[in-house]
């Protein structure tokens, strides 16, 4: 089993969707988590960190299910720009610290 | 800031050549990570630094991957000898820690025919 697993996609919804997809890790020890976004032949870059509490960022809100470890990503009105590759990161600390991202989830979103 | 600078942008090299990869971090940001990224196998940390000093080199693929830290400004990966399989693009981050944003830099494609 991978340490951390996404559904590579492509999700494709209409503009105006809401889309939502998660993250599952495996290390129940994992202690910090990140949405990046990836667009195509970019680097990745900061989408939000997912707090215990849940948190939200305009039409973004990230959750964390510790009891099932999992992370979530949910876009409401989806927009047209929002059409990129979604990156999951999970952190566990140590004396070397560990940090592995997901494969990605492809979201195109259609006019 | 600039953020984080990588050179060159784009490789093109035969197998068995020596291939050097530069990034500049970001001023002020104690680590610095090289990642890979290809289809296959998607984005794989390949080793960190903390304060120039690396602290987990466990991605490297092998004996042909090498890494340096001289100073808090520079770092250099370097592949020697280059293998078609090596093609990929090679991202390096800094941050101020394992648990803060990661900046990325633009990505160096590199293509060993």
């Amino acid at each position: 089993r991978k340490e951390v697993e996404q559904d590579p996609g492509p999700f494709n919804v209409p503009e105006g969707a809401t889309v939502a997809f998660n993250c599952t890790y495996s290390n129940s020890a994992s202690q910090s988590f990140f949405w990046y976004r990836q667009d195509c032949r970019k680097e990745p870059k900061l989408l939000m960190s997912v707090y215990s509490s849940g948190n939200e960022d305009g039409r973004f809100t990230a959750q964390l299910n510790r009891a099932s470890q999992y992370i979530s990503l949910l876009i409401r009105d989806s927009k047209l720009s929002d059409s990129a590759t979604y990156l999951c990161v999970v952190t566990l600390y140590s004396s070397a610290s560990k940090i592995i991202f997901g494969s990605g989830t492809r979201l195109s979103i259609r006019p | 800031d600039a953020g984080v600078i990588q050179s060159p942008r784009h490789e093109v090299t035969e197998m068995g050549q020596e291939v050097t990869l530069r990034c500049k971090p970001i001023s002020g940001h104690d680590y610095l990570f090289w990642y890979r990224q290809t289809m296959m196998r998607g984005l794989e940390l390949l080793i960190y630094f903390n304060n120039n000093v690396p602290i987990d080199d466990s991605g490297m693929p092998e004996d042909r991957f090498s890494a340096k830290m001289p100073n808090a400004s520079f770092s250099t990966l370097k592949i020697q000898p280059s293998e078609p399989r090596d093609s990929a693009v090679y991202f390096c981050a800094s941050s101020l820690g394992p648990g803060f944003e990661q900046y990325f830099g633009p990505g160096t494609r590199l293509t060993v025919t």
